[in-house]
């Protein structure tokens, strides 16, 4: 079965530059979250999705960042402009249903370094 | 608040010991408690959960965890270790009101041979 698929897997760029990261979430899951996983800061949630509408955005760090899910399949996370400071691992994990005792399901993640 | 400590930032075993990784929650209510495994360069993978029911859980890869109400705990466990076992183990909750899967912080298994 296919799982979250993520994509770049790694993305290396320079400071100031647009930078895209995209996320098809398991088929059939009503849930879809963002997250950012450092060193420092251990794995913080961005933003959740249900049935394509953001419902929690508090963890986004600031307007630099935005998400989107036109559809059920699919979803982006853009940073721009982009910053040394958001090197990270941005994972996309998908739910059958949230909040729940439906687990999330996660991607192997992007590794985004800002040079 | 409402938290999940790990106290165990690092831990060795030997390919072949037991294993137990601690996980404590502090919730009002009993949370819905998950255990993952991330491998270097993955992502999380889901090795257990325990939401109701009987309190001792079985995973995949061999593993399985206790919840114990009186002591907010849900400790994952292994009888024995494999070298690929290796990696970053994470406890993380929910309660039913909440939005956020609160992980905690993280435990690093080194196996040695």
């Amino acid at each position: 079965d296919a799982g979250v698929i993520q994509s770049p897997r790694h993305e290396v760029t320079e400071m100031g530059q647009e930078v895209t990261l995209r996320c098809k979430p398991i088929s059939g899951h009503n849930s879809l979250f963002w997250y950012r996983q450092t060193m420092m800061r251990g794995l913080e949630l961005l933003i959740y999705f249900n049935n394509n509408v953001p419902i929690d955005d508090s963890g986004m760090p600031e307007d630099r960042f935005s998400a989107k899910m036109p559809n059920a399949s699919f979803s982006t996370l853009k940073i721009q402009p982009s910053e040394p400071r958001d090197s990270a691992v941005y994972f996309c994990a998908s739910s059958l249903k949230w909040p729940s005792n439906q687990p999330q399901h996660f991607g192997d993640g992007t590794r985004l370094s800002i040079l | 608040a409402q938290s999940v400590t790990q106290p165990d930032i690092h831990i060795t075993v030997s390919e072949g010991a037991s294993l137990e990784l601690r996980c404590n929650y502090s919730y009002g209510a009993t949370p819905y408690l998950f255990w993952y495994v991330q491998s270097p360069g993955q992502g999380l993978q889901l090795l257990l959960k325990y939401f109701s029911g009987d309190t001792l859980v079985q995973g995949i890869k061999g593993f399985e965890a206790e919840f114990k109400r009186s002591q907010s705990s849900f400790n994952l466990r292994k009888p024995s270790v494999h070298w690929s076992d290796a990696a970053e183990y994470f406890c993380a909750a929910i309660t039913g009101t909440a939005s956020k899967l609160t992980f905690g912080t993280g435990t690093r298994l080194q196996v040695t041979l």
